[in-house]
């Protein structure tokens, strides 16, 4: 099975800051890689699909990139609704799904 | 717009079974592939199995292979998921989610809004 390693865990930041998180795969996965943001008590939502492309109504300031097995989530402004935790998820290879462990994004 | 509506969770004693729905609206659910999806109180996602659009082919995860059946009822835009032999640590909300596919990359574009389940003596 494909193992997927956030980091960091979690991470503090202010309204405003740029944010990047990290997701390894441990073996190459080319770009199918989704990212997904979920809120307390809350099912998550698809953000990015194919490592790098936003789904639909989700704001331009969440951006992907990468391929092979190493990928980033930014935000490039911070706005309050978007404190959550986020999780990456390969594609290539299922069964299974595999995702990351989650990075927590809190308020500085 | 897409729907995805579970029930069934609750309260069980460690052995005992339960069957979880999640009932489909707003698409075409026989054209999909459908997911269940599993978070442990406090943990992260953890992918539980899934089902082709016409039931042909089913996968499950490790953890729940030979103790849960999937199972859909495309009349009734329905997905179920039939946990046996339930553990502590199968305590966890369970999500259904739609499998969409976006340019040949696979996703879980739609959740429901889950399912608590809690084993516990």
């Amino acid at each position: 099975d494909i193992q997927m390693t956030q980091s960091p865990s979690s991470l503090s930041a202010s309204v405003g800051d740029r944010v990047t998180i990290t997701c390894r795969a441990s073996q190459s996965i080319g770009r199918y890689l989704n990212w997904y943001q979920q809120k307390p008590g809350k099912a998550p939502k698809l953000l990015i699909y194919a490592a790098s492309s936003l789904q639909s109504g989700v704001p331009s300031r969440f951006g992907g990139s990468g391929s092979g097995t190493d990928f980033t989530l930014t935000i490039s402004s911070l706005q309050p609704e978007d404190f959550a935790t986020y999780y990456c998820q390969q594609s290539y290879s299922s069964p299974p799904n595999t995702f990351g462990q989650g990075t927590k994004l809190e308020i500085k | 717009q897409v729907q995805l509506l579970e029930s069934g969770g609750g309260l069980v004693k460690p052995g005992e079974s339960l069957r979880l729905s999640c009932e489909a609206s707003g698409f075409t659910f026989s054209d999909y592939y459908m997911n269940w999806i599993r978070q442990a109180p406090g943990k992260g996602l953890e992918w539980v199995a899934y089902i082709s659009s016409s039931g042909s082919a089913i996968y499950y995860a490790d953890s729940v292979k030979g103790r849960f059946t999937l199972s859909r009822d495309n009349t009734k835009n329905s997905l179920y998921l039939q946990m046996n032999s339930l553990r502590a640590e199968d305590t966890a909300v369970y999500y259904c989610a739609r499998k969409g596919a976006y340019s040949g990359y696979d996703t879980f574009d739609h959740w429901g809004q889950g399912t608590l389940v809690t084993v516990s003596s």
